[in-house]
């Protein structure tokens, strides 16, 4: 049973550029989170992704935009990164529904800005 | 505003010496608390989650306990491969479903 795979698995960009990270859920999951988690940090909740629409957002910038697809694998796209965008970026899925459900997490993306 | 407090930072235990780790959470209605471990250059692992004051769950050398206010994460006669970063998180219900708030994580080193 496929667990949550993220890619690419490390990524180096310069300022103003723009990325895009990739994830594929578990098997069986419909719903997306992404995380941001920084140095030494816990991870913070960017956005969340269920039947194709953006259900939920946390406080980030609209850089910060994604995008679910029908096979409910997900991207995460950062536009005119800032080295403050530089992270581990997390990819969570999860069951939609009312009962608190466990996320499962991939390994994420370190992202760093040059 | 939701808040989860983890202590301590740090943890440096010898194997075999048990302890706890503490997760404190304010929140206006808690729809879950989970456990998480995390291992350096890897995403967080599931470990439990609970729903209610009173409950506790059991997994190895592992135990986690909820009160109103905390969380504790008791570590029974640790092992060197029990080092990792442990993190809490909650759901709110006010929040919606599937939004976890996580604190900054205990990192628990056990020497052998």
């Amino acid at each position: 049973d496929a667990g949550v795979t993220q890619s690419p698995t490390h990524l180096i960009k310069t300022r103003g550029q723009q990325v895009t990270l990739r994830c594929s859920p578990k098997s069986g999951h419909d719903t997306v989170s992404w995380y941001q988690q920084a140095l030494g940090q816990g991870p913070q909740f960017i956005f969340q992704y269920y039947e194709e629409e953006e259900r939920q957002r946390g406080n980030f910038p609209d850089r910060f935009s994604g995008h679910q697809f029908p096979n409910y694998s997900s991207e995460l796209n950062v536009n005119a990164l800032l080295l403050g965008d530089s992270a581990l970026y997390l990819c969570a899925s999860s069951l939609y529904g009312e009962t608190a459900q466990p996320q499962h997490f991939g390994d994420g993306t370190r992202l760093s800005i040059l | 505003e939701d808040q989860v407090t983890q202590s301590p930072e740090a943890l440096r235990l010898q194997e075999g010496e048990s302890s706890s780790l503490n997760c404190s959470y304010t929140v206006s209605g808690l729809r879950g608390l989970f456990w998480y471990r995390q291992d350096p250059g890897k995403g967080p692992e599931f470990l439990f989650t609970l729903y209610s004051a009173g409950e506790e769950k059991e997994k190895e050398r592992l135990k986690a306990t909820l009160t109103k206010k905390e969380s504790f994460l008791h570590i029974t006669a640790p092992k060197p491969e029990d080092s990792a970063t442990y993190l809490c998180a909650v759901q709110a219900i006010q929040t919606g479903a599937n939004n976890l708030f996580f604190g900054t994580g205990t990192r628990l080193t056990v020497i052998p």
